[in-house]
């Protein structure tokens, strides 16, 4: 079945960069994505990537996808407190299936 | 305008009680799905559902039961409420596009 596995923490310095990694099972993912979910907030997608590229940046956010590894990372540039939150990497066959998500990695930053 | 909004946001109730959540979504989106957030942060999918289908998670107990009085709203039902259902339970819509929009949330203790 399908399985996403993320580790669970991180802690960073302020202004160091993050990379948060990510693992999928199932080959047929079409869209990766990246949410993040602040303390007693919702989800808030972040970015997402199509299966057939390799690389997506939005300012200071940079998706890399290794398809042939099913590796997908999430770097951020000039980690600031402010993302201190969970980090969801998450699947979907298609834009109408249910994701499927990571367990989330906490990420903490450190002023 | 919220996009997906949940009613209410905060829910305490006894054991064996029924209640509903509500979720509305202004997107004119054709799927609405329920996704729980358990105490450790894990989000799995409960129910997929759209004008014409259901799934349901095979793993979600049949006392909960999505309702859907037309497009724009899809409440979620649940009998006999456990102990084991205190969980963060989030609605959520798509549409043949990327990105499911998320509610913010409703946080169910029972107690």
């Amino acid at each position: 079945g399908e399985d996403v596995e993320q580790s669970l923490f991180l802690s960073v310095r302020e202004g160091d960069s993050s990379v948060i990694n990510c693992t999928y099972t199932d080959s047929s993912s079409t869209y990766l994505y990246w949410y993040k979910q602040e303390p007693g907030a919702g989800l808030q997608l972040l970015t997402y990537i199509f299966s057939n590229m390799d690389m997506k940046q939005d300012q200071r956010l940079t998706v890399l996808l290794n398809k042939k590894d099913k590796h997908l990372s999430l770097r951020i540039a000039d980690t600031q407190t402010g993302d201190s939150a969970i980090y969801f990497c998450a699947e979907s066959i298609s834009g109408n299936t249910p994701l499927v998500f990571g367990k989330g990695t906490r990420l903490s930053v450190i002023a | 305008d919220t996009a997906v909004s949940q009613t209410p946001k905060y829910l305490v109730t006894q054991m064996g009680n029924d209640k509903s959540i509500k979720c509305e979504q202004n997107l004119g989106h054709d799927t609405m799905y329920w996704y729980k957030q358990d105490s450790k942060k894990f989000l799995k999918i409960m129910f997929s559902y759209n004008n014409k289908e259901l799934i349901i998670n095979e793993t979600v107990p049949n006392r909960f039961s999505p309702k859907s009085p037309d497009k724009a709203h899809l409440n979620l039902h649940i009998n006999s409420l456990e102990l084991g259902d205190s969980a963060v339970y989030f609605c959520a819509s798509s549409q043949g596009i990327i990105e499911a929009f998320f509610g913010q949330g409703t946080r169910l203790t029972v107690v």
